[in-house]
C-alpha cells in the first residue's frame, strides 16, 4: 500500500519570504499523481497544485511550485512571496494511475501547519 | 467557478441515531467520493461511487455506512447508527474521472456525535 509522509508538523515563514514544505511517499507503481491541498481554518480542502509522475517538468501555479524527485520519491512544495492568506494546513496526497488499474482514492499525509508571520 | 457544496455545515446527533450528509457535486462530474477527517488526524478515504454503484470502499466503510445518488444532482452519505467515534469532518469530492482525474472537495460537514 502507498504511504505519504510529511515530516514537518509545523512550519513558519515571514510574509514575503519563501518556504518549502516536504513530502515523501512510498510506492511500487511507476505511474501516479501527486497533489498538494490547502486547508485553511474554514477547513475546506482546496487544490493547490498537481504533478503527473510521468512528467519530468515540475508543476508551477503562480507563487506555488513543486520539486518532484521521482527517484527519491520526494515531492516538496515551495511557496514564494508568502502571504498572510497562505496560512493553513497543507496536505500532500498520492493517487494511483487509473490506466494501470490503480485505486481511485487519495492517500494523504498528516499535514503541515504553515504559519505566516507579518 | 463551479464548486462542490455540502449540507449541513454542522450536524449534532445523539449516539445511535441515523444521519444523512448531503453533497451536490460539480454538475459534469461522474465520480464521487467521501472522505473523513477525525480532528487532528489525516484525511481518510471512505468510498468512491461511479455509475450508480460503489467502485471502491475502505475498511472504515462498514455496514453502518451507505451512499446514494437519489437524483441527478445529490450524493448522500448515510450513517445508520452513529457512534461516538464517527465524530469527524466529512468531505465530499467529485471528479470527471479518467486517468488525469483531479478530485475537488466540498467545504465539509462537521459531525458531532454525543
Amino acid at each position: 500500500a502507498q504511504t505519504v509522509t510529511q515530516s514537518q508538523p509545523e512550519m513558519s515563514v515571514q510574509e514575503a519570504e519563501t518556504v518549502t514544505l516536504s513530502c515523501t511517499y512510498d510506492t511500487s507503481e511507476s505511474d501516479y499523481y501527486l497533489f498538494w491541498y490547502k486547508q485553511p481554518p474554514s477547513r475546506q480542502m482546496i487544490l493547490v497544485i498537481r504533478q503527473e509522475a510521468y512528467k519530468q517538468q515540475n508543476a508551477t501555479e503562480n507563487r506555488f511550485s513543486v520539486n518532484f524527485q521521482k527517484a527519491a520519491k520526494s515531492f516538496s512544495l515551495k511557496i514564494s512571496d508568502s502571504q498572510l492568506g497562505d496560512a493553513a494546513m497543507y496536505f500532500c496526497a498520492y493517487r494511483s494511475s487509473l490506466t494501470q488499474g490503480g485505486s481511485e482514492k487519495l492517500v494523504f499525509g498528516k499535514g503541515t501547519k504553515l504559519t505566516v508571520n507579518p | 467557478e463551479p464548486e462542490v457544496t455540502q449540507t449541513p455545515s454542522h450536524q449534532v446527533t445523539q449516539m445511535g441515531q441515523e444521519v444523512i450528509l448531503r453533497c451536490v457535486p460539480i454538475s459534469n462530474h461522474l465520480y464521487f467520493y467521501w472522505y473523513r477527517q477525525i480532528l487532528g488526524q489525516k484525511v481518510e478515504f471512505l468510498v468512491s461511487f461511479y455509475n450508480n454503484e460503489i467502485s471502491e470502499k475502505s475498511e472504515i466503510f462498514d455496514d453502518q455506512f451507505s451512499v446514494e445518488r437519489p437524483d441527478g444532482s445529490n450524493f448522500t452519505l448515510k450513517i445508520r447508527s452513529t457512534k461516538l467515534e464517527d465524530s469527524a469532518m466529512y468531505f465530499c469530492a467529485s471528479g470527471q474521472g479518467g486517468s488525469t482525474d483531479t478530485q475537488y472537495f466540498g467545504p465539509g460537514t462537521r459531525l458531532t456525535v454525543l
